[in-house]
């Protein structure tokens, strides 16, 4: 089946724990991204990478890695966790814009609380 | 700055009527928009998209209009179904920004049996 996986889907952690949330999608998609769901703010895109060993900020990078060393996989590193990165959090890939989007496909999500 | 706004945070219709949905933007840079549907502990899936170059595309129930003069565009379903009750988002890019898509806030609608 055709999907993107993250892992893990639930995740409680404390100020200043580094954490890696996983992103793999079988699609052999270019493109990969991360995004935040908050109240009131809709989906904000954090980092997107075009393809392997290229990545890019999005609108609100700050405080969070990405690395994309293979096509399939496109980790989501937080260094140093505060309580303002809780949050629903997005990974999604795409066969990229060729003449119209194709559109992200996105995972189930992964819950995020930091204390 | 949101570049992408919903300003309707939800929506009630009943079935069988029309739903409605709107989206303006800022950026005229911006080539392509596109829907999502969102169901409760459930990413995102996409719904219908539209280019700049056009002004409406069908699929089956769901139409998406597109005013550039306006920086506006619009989702109709036709008729709505309860098991239509979910968020929507619009989001739009610029072509040459593969990969940057930007959101709106979302609109959260229910569709009343």
């Amino acid at each position: 089946e055709a999907q993107v996986t993250q892992n893990p889907r639930y995740l409680i952690t404390v100020t200043g724990k580094k954490l890696t949330v996983t992103c793999s999608q079988n699609m052999n998609h270019e493109y990969m991204s991360w995004y935040r769901q908050d109240p009131g703010l809709g989906l904000r895109q954090i980092y997107y990478s075009m393809n392997v060993e290229v990545t890019d900020k999005g609108d609100v990078p700050e405080g969070y890695k990405v690395s994309r060393k293979e096509k399939r996989n496109f980790p989501l590193i937080l260094e140093s966790p505060s309580p303002n990165q809780t949050s629903l959090y997005f990974c999604a890939s795409s066969l990229g814009y060729t003449g119209t989007p194709y559109g992200y496909t996105f995972g189930s999500g992964t819950r995020l609380t930091v204390v | 700055d949101q570049q992408v706004k919903q300003n309707s945070p939800s929506l009630s219709v009943q079935e069988g009527r029309i739903s409605i949905l709107n989206c303006d933007y800022t950026n005229s840079m911006f080539d392509y928009f596109l829907w999502y549907k969102k169901y409760p502990a459930e990413g995102p899936t996409f719904l219908i998209s539209i280019s700049s170059i056009k002004d409406k595309n069908e699929d089956g129930r769901f139409t998406v209009f597109l005013n550039k003069s306006a920086k506006h565009l619009s989702l109709h379903i036709v008729p709505s179904q309860p098991g239509d009750s979910a968020v929507y988002f619009c989001a739009a890019s610029e072509d040459n920004q593969g990969g940057k898509l930007i959101f709106g806030q979302g609109t959260e609608l229910s569709v009343k049996p």
